[in-house]
């Protein structure tokens, strides 16, 4: 069984800090972990995937990751905020030889000018 | 590369008819199809895992009868809400998978008024 918990559905922090965006799993398995982004109206796109590689793990448009297991954590930071960051950001796990995802609850990312 | 289109992006229809909704996977095959909802500032719910050429496998809760899948080919998998309600008006989204991954649609918008 595999479950994912994201603390704070809503975070807000000044365009220029740091954000960081927390995500914590469970999983019987070893998981594989993700972050999506979600603009409105519109699909998920992939930021960063942990696929049992190096634990840290850089995406797109300056997000990066740390794998931890230990903490079971898998936590999305950035160090300095844009505007454009201002979205919906959902952190999943799934894992090897099985497509299907659990995904969290999410959390609103706002970037205050 | 693995680029996943719907159609429509949004349908508005009158309670008691049906619609379907097309993804399709663009540049690779998908195996798997997985078809989700998303309720206003909600998470994706999973509604159905399909396979090509075989029944999909619904979760829990979702009626079969209602949203009918099928999976046709290795790219193109449809949703059809049947006789639909202002309840099922919501936001559709697939994905296809390919190996660990999945990949999204932009989602669909519908409407029953």
């Amino acid at each position: 069984a595999q479950s994912v918990t994201q603390l704070g559905s809503h975070v807000s922090v000044s365009e220029g800090a740091l954000v960081l965006l927390r995500c914590n799993y469970s999983s019987s398995v070893p998981p594989y972990l993700f972050w999506y982004v979600q603009y409105p109206n519109q699909g998920l796109q992939l930021l960063l995937k942990y696929t049992s590689a190096a634990t840290l793990v850089k995406g797109i448009n300056g997000f990066e990751a740390e794998f931890k297991k230990s903490e079971t954590s898998f936590h999305l930071t950035k160090p300095s905020a844009h505007m454009s960051d201002a979205a919906e950001y959902f952190c999943a796990v799934g894992n090897f030889g099985n497509e299907k995802l659990t995904f969290g609850t999410g959390t609103r990312l706002t970037i205050i000018p | 590369g693995a680029v996943v289109s719907q159609h429509p992006s949004r349908v508005i229809c009158k309670s008691g008819t049906s619609v379907k909704i097309e993804c399709r996977s663009l540049d690779f095959q998908a195996t798997t199809m997985f078809w989700y909802r998303q309720f206003p500032k909600q998470s994706l719910m999973l509604m159905a895992t399909s396979n090509e050429g075989s029944k999909a496998t619904y979760e829990q809760g979702v009626e079969k009868d209602k949203f009918l899948i099928n999976h046709a080919s290795l790219t193109l998998s449809t949703l059809t809400v049947t006789s639909a309600h202002p309840e099922d008006s919501s936001f559709y989204i697939c994905s296809g998978g390919r190996g660990y991954e999945q990949y999204f649609g932009p989602g669909t918008r519908l409407t029953v008024t």
